[in-house]
């Protein structure tokens, strides 16, 4: 079945670039998602790309997909302390119920 | 609109006690799932259903079940709480595919339970 993998925790400095990584193993994902989570809340959708993209960017986020490799990345430039928050990779399978796949979360950590 | 809502935010159970977890929404999706949350875990799909009517399982069915009697209700239950259903619950709710939209997942706050 498919699978979304994503490194569990990242720490960087106010002002700096984050970058958030994930895999994925389903070749025929039709769209590919970043939802983000505050504490005690549920989660919103941050920016999606269509998977015959390989770039999107929206303000501070850029998101860059290889397809060939199946890595999906989140950047987001000048990163403030609001921005702490679990960052969710999510695929769409292609399909029926065209089910969406989450990933583990990276929690993001940024230090004043 | 008021999205999708939850209730109740927080529960505790013991073994064996039963309950429902509530979810509404009120933008006319037809698509609406049940997930649950665990530490580095990610969201594991319970429960789908893709209108009125029509249910299916999802990743971890076992030990819940839904029904959806309406558009606008998916409620969730649990028909003998054990310690490993402890977790953080989320509803979400999205339009059908035909809609040519996203498929943007709408999340509602999530309630907490806990098994003891």
């Amino acid at each position: 079945g498919e699978d979304v993998e994503q490194s569990l925790f990242l720490s960087v400095r106010e002002g700096d670039s984050s970058v958030i990584n994930c895999t994925y193993t389903d070749s025929s994902s039709t769209y590919l998602y970043w939802y983000k989570q505050e504490p005690g809340a549920g989660l919103q959708l941050l920016t999606y790309i269509f998977s015959n993209m390989d770039m999107k960017q929206d303000q501070r986020l850029t998101v860059l997909l290889n397809k060939k490799d199946k890595h999906l990345s989140l950047r987001i430039a000048d990163t403030q302390t609001g921005d702490s928050a679990i960052y969710f990779c999510a695929e769409k399978e292609s399909g029926g119920y065209q089910k969406v796949t989450f990933g583990t979360g990276t929690k993001l950590q940024v230090i004043p | 609109n008021a999205g999708v809502t939850q209730t109740p935010k927080f529960q505790v159970l013991k073994t064996g006690q039963s309950m429902t977890l509530q979810c509404a929404q009120d933008m006319n999706h037809e698509y609406m799932s049940w997930y649950r949350q665990d530490p580095g875990m990610g969201l594991r799909l319970i429960h789908y259903s893709v209108g009125a009517g029509i249910t299916d399982q999802g990743e971890v069915p076992n030990g819940y079940n839904v029904s959806r009697s309406t558009t606008e209700d998916f409620p969730l239950r649990l028909l003998s709480a054990a310690p490993s259903q402890t977790s953080v619950y989320f509803c979400a709710s999205s339009y059908s595919r035909s809609s040519g939209r996203i498929n943007e997942q709408f999340f509602g706050p999530g309630t907490r339970l806990t098994v003891l």
